[in-house]
């Protein structure tokens, strides 16, 4: 019964390039949401995806920034062109539904941009 | 709108001391959700215990307590006898209806060092 599965658990890229972070909810769990911890600071939410379907992204930067949950397979958080302030830890959440039956967190991503 | 503020940005204590980590939130629901967070160096996210709104009831897990008070709008966290592994950054966050799913917001933390 494994967890929220979030891999690479470290990804060193260059200024310019492209940054893909995956997530695999827990099993049953059709919610996922990803949040970014900037160092030093707390967790700050981004999007809120389920299956197919982006439901809130309100705290999702406006450029280079993408994600997705399709049918099959992880959600995929995408950052085109990173730049040093991408530097940080992105921590994927699942849960069941709307209703506070379990929301769990992965162990996170961090991006380092070099 | 929603806010997590935790007022403390550090503290440090010697083993066996009781510490309280304050949390002070700001909604203008009714019913909602509040929570901890434990960040060990490590980094991931540990769950420590979420509590509804309809529920003040104090709660103790061993050495953890918490304090819930809709009065003041807080939501404290003690740890009674600290240990050097109790040294973390502790996150306190919020979850109303007013967001669409399961949004949580965090405050910005409160790093504890516990010292031998």
């Amino acid at each position: 019964n494994a967890g929220v599965m979030q891999n690479p658990r470290h990804l060193v890229r260059r200024r310019g390039q492209e940054a893909r972070l995956r997530c695999s909810p827990m099993k049953g769990h059709s919610h996922v949401y990803w949040y970014r911890q900037l160092p030093e600071e707390g967790l700050k939410f981004m999007v809120y995806l389920q299956k197919e379907n982006i439901i809130d992204e309100s705290g999702m930067p406006k450029e280079r920034f993408s994600a997705e949950f399709p049918k099959e397979g992880p959600s995929i958080l995408r950052i085109q062109q990173v730049v040093r302030g991408d530097s940080a830890a992105y921590f994927c959440a699942s849960s069941l539904g709307d209703s506070w039956n379990g929301y769990t967190f992965g162990s996170g991503t961090r991006l380092t941009v070099v | 709108a929603q806010k997590v503020t935790q007022a403390q940005t550090e503290i440090s204590v010697v083993e066996k001391e009781d510490v309280t980590l304050d949390c002070v939130y700001e909604t203008r629901d009714t019913t909602y959700y509040l929570f901890w967070y434990k960040q060990p160096p490590s980094g991931e996210l540990v769950f420590l215990i979420r509590r509804n709104s309809f529920d003040e009831q104090n709660e103790i897990s061993g050495r953890y307590s918490w304090n819930f008070q809709k009065s003041t709008s807080s939501f404290n966290f003690t740890i009674t006898a600290s240990q050097v592994v109790d040294s973390a950054v502790y996150f306190c966050a919020l979850s109303d209806s007013n967001n669409a799913g399961n949004m949580l917001t965090f405050g910005g933390g409160t790093r504890l060092m516990v010292k031998p």
